[in-house]
């Protein structure tokens, strides 16, 4: 257990289907990261909170929408997905430099599939 | 623009073998990091080091970083079965805030 979770750990959607993913972490961390991982290409950052605020939008398409409420959860909204977003999404928090070490915690991830 | 680049892609050896992993990146970083993903799971943070170490060690674990080269290598020292899993070098330029850039690992086999 890495202090992150995930939910749901798999889902299946439709095209035309509104879905959300959901992140927590239990570590005190001020800022939250999403990736994709997709088959044979590398982890790729799609967005950054820091302090509760979006930082960086990694040129992501407007299909696929995050919200951070509080430094302890963030969304991930999901609508009109293509079958290319077929991946393993993954969260992750960390400390913001200068304050704690930088290393990013993981969590287990959602495996989506796009139908 | 993809940074880590590891080498090899796949490795395959024996139980209390060692084993090393190259990583090179292009752009200047604030640290380097390699983190271990089991299959389809979430990465765990194996080891940092900062662009003004050479070196670092973490029980097995051996890391060396030189910045001329743009390169690093994770040393796995007398393996087990249970480390088998891809290894990833990430690069963080560290703009205010962590910012990984992934490569794309190296799967690595041990076999009993």
């Amino acid at each position: 257990e890495t202090g992150v979770t995930q939910t749901p750990r798999h889902l299946v959607m439709g095209m035309t289907n509104k879905k959300s993913l959901k992140c927590e972490q239990h570590l005190g961390h001020n800022a939250m990261y999403w990736y994709k991982q997709s088959a044979k290409k590398p982890l790729e950052l799609m967005f950054v909170y820091s302090l509760e605020e979006r930082v960086e939008n990694n040129s992501v398409p407007s299909r696929f929408s995050p919200e951070c409420p509080n430094s302890s959860h963030l969304f991930l909204h999901l609508h009109t997905l293509q079958p290319e977003d077929s991946a393993l999404y993954l969260c992750a928090s960390s400390q913001l430099p200068g304050q704690g070490a930088e290393e990013q915690f993981f969590g287990p991830g959602t495996r989506l599939t796009v139908l | 623009s993809q940074q880590g680049e590891e080498d090899p892609q796949a490795l395959s050896i024996q139980e209390g073998e060692n084993a090393t992993m190259n990583c090179s990146y292009k752009t200047s970083i604030n640290n380097l990091q390699w983190y271990r993903q089991n299959s389809g799971r979430g990465l765990v943070h194996l080891i940092l080091i900062r662009s003004n170490e050479r070196e670092k060690h973490s029980g097995r674990l051996r890391v060396t970083l030189d910045t001329s080269k743009k390169s690093s290598s994770l040393l796995i020292t007398a393996s087990r079965a249970a480390d088998t899993a891809s290894y990833f070098c990430a690069t963080d330029r560290n703009s205010g805030y962590s910012t990984l850039t992934f490569g794309k690992g190296t799967m690595l086999l041990v076999s009993p």
